[in-house]
């Protein structure tokens, strides 16, 4: 157990539809990373949250957007879905530190999103 | 367009025997690099770290940095059959907290 939750687990939404995931973060950790993984691929970075603000995006589009909360948990909301937004959705916390050189991520166990 | 290669496999190997992964990366600023076991549904768990040239060794398991050929490699010792997992290799971007990466290899140990 990594300490990281998400809800939740499965969701099934249709197309246009808008869905919100949530990510509670390891005690101790200051900083959420969100991957899209698709089936047989590596996880896709989508963004990293540190101090309640958006610390690097991946090549996703607007329709992609989170939130941070001072208590460092996380948000990511998908607006408009797509078919091809159907993957697994995976949530990391981190504690970030000016030695950047460790920063090691720790995985919740994701959310399955089928999109239809 | 900096990226992580892998070998998608299967990579199939008797049980005890070494299993050995392979990572190439673009990124010369790369500073750290990360293996993931990852089972079939599940989220990626960490099984290791290393961002000195030269092999690190815990357990069963060597990772080994190699900065000048931009390759990192992960060794499995005494392989099991409990070891059959997708191996994810990714490497820490220069000057970013952000994660790359590669596709991961599917590794198969046979009983």
């Amino acid at each position: 157990e990594t300490g990281v939750t998400q809800s939740p687990t499965h969701l099934i939404k249709t197309r246009g539809q808008q869905v919100t995931l949530r990510c509670s973060s390891q005690s101790g950790h200051n900083t959420v990373s969100w991957y899209q993984q698709a089936l047989g691929q590596g996880p896709q970075f989508i963004f990293q949250y540190y101090r309640e603000e958006e610390n690097g995006r991946g090549n996703f589009p607007p329709r992609f957007s989170g939130l941070q909360f001072p208590n460092y948990s996380s948000e990511l909301n998908v607006n408009a879905l797509e078919l091809d937004d159907s993957a697994l959705y995976l949530c990391a916390s981190s504690f970030q530190t000016s030695g950047i050189a460790k920063n090691i991520q720790y995985f919740g166990a994701g959310t399955r999103l089928s999109v239809l | 367009q900096k990226e992580v290669e892998q070998n998608s496999g299967p990579l199939s190997v008797p049980e005890g025997a070494i299993a050995s992964l392979n990572c190439t990366y673009s990124d010369r600023g790369s500073q750290s690099f990360f293996w993931y076991r990852q089972y079939s549904g599940k989220s990626p768990e960490l099984i290791m770290f290393i961002y000195s040239n030269g092999d690190k060794e815990d357990g069963r398991f060597t990772a080994q940095l190699n900065k000048a050929s931009q390759y990192v490699s992960l060794l499995i010792r005494d392989s099991q059959p409990s070891d059959s997992a997708t191996y994810l290799c990714a490497g820490l971007t220069s000057g970013t907290y952000k994660y790359i990466f590669g596709t991961g290899t599917r590794l198969k140990v046979l009983a």
